[in-house]
């Protein structure tokens, strides 16, 4: 079935410097989905990459989905201390908004003040 | 606010007991909602998807009976698990998407979580 694999696992970084989680699936995907989740909370919608080699900003927060819509990567530049938490891809098969999302395994972040 | 909440947050139950947990999608009608259950430091595994007015799509592996579901209404989802044991301890997390046609991304919203711990 369909996977969806994220490294690292873990990362330890010093306040200040860059970040980068990557999410590879085994299947060509419809549209990749980022999710953030704080230390004892739920995870958090952060955004929907739908087209071939999108690149997507959020203030600090890089977002690409690969032209063959199989890989993505989120990367943070000049981390805080309030970046902390687990990163999760989630990966959607099928068309549209319609099929099943398909986590990955996330990435840790800590940040070292 | 919560979009989507979650009840209880945490239960601690003795094993051989039910547990119902309840989520509501608080600002819109939710046809479909997910059941996931999350162990320590690791991602998210998809139960089953809740279908309003019908029965419940259970992932491979996720059994049933042990694990009922009840999408009554277009805003409650419920899951019960049934007989708990310690193995059962984890912690489940609900989400719920806005219906088709509407400006959305697909995103899910999820619940707050509830932390399950059988003695």
């Amino acid at each position: 079935g369909q996977q969806v694999m994220q490294i690292p696992q873990y990362q330890h970084v010093q306040e200040g410097e860059d970040f980068t989680t990557y999410c590879n699936s085994s299947t060509t995907l419809s549209n990749i989905q980022w999710y953030k989740q704080r230390p004892g909370g739920h995870p958090v919608f952060l955004i929907q990459l739908v087209k071939s080699g999108e690149v997507k900003k959020q203030k600090r927060l890089t977002f690409q989905f690969g032209e063959a819509k199989k890989n993505s990567s989120l990367h943070i530049t000049a981390t805080q201390t309030t970046d902390v938490g687990t990163y999760f891809c989630a990966g959607r098969a099928g068309s549209g908004n319609t099929g099943k999302l398909i986590f990955g395994q996330g990435t840790t972040l800590q940040v070292k003040p | 606010g919560a979009v989507v909440s979650q009840h209880p947050s945490r239960v601690i139950c003795k094993s051989g007991t039910s547990v119902k947990i309840e989520c509501r999608s608080l600002d819109f009608q939710a046809t479909t909602m997910f059941w996931y259950r999350q162990f320590p430091k690791q991602s998210l595994m998809l139960m089953a998807t809740s279908n309003e007015g019908s029965k419940a799509t259970y992932e491979q592996g996720v059994e049933k009976d042990k694990f009922l579901i009840n999408h009554a209404s277009l805003t409650l989802s419920t899951l019960t698990v049934t007989s708990a044991h310690p193995e059962d301890s984890s912690f489940y997390i609900c989400s719920a998407r806005r219906p088709a046609g509407d400006l959305n991304t697909g995103e899910l919203f999820f619940g707050e979580g509830s932390r399950l711990t059988v003695l």
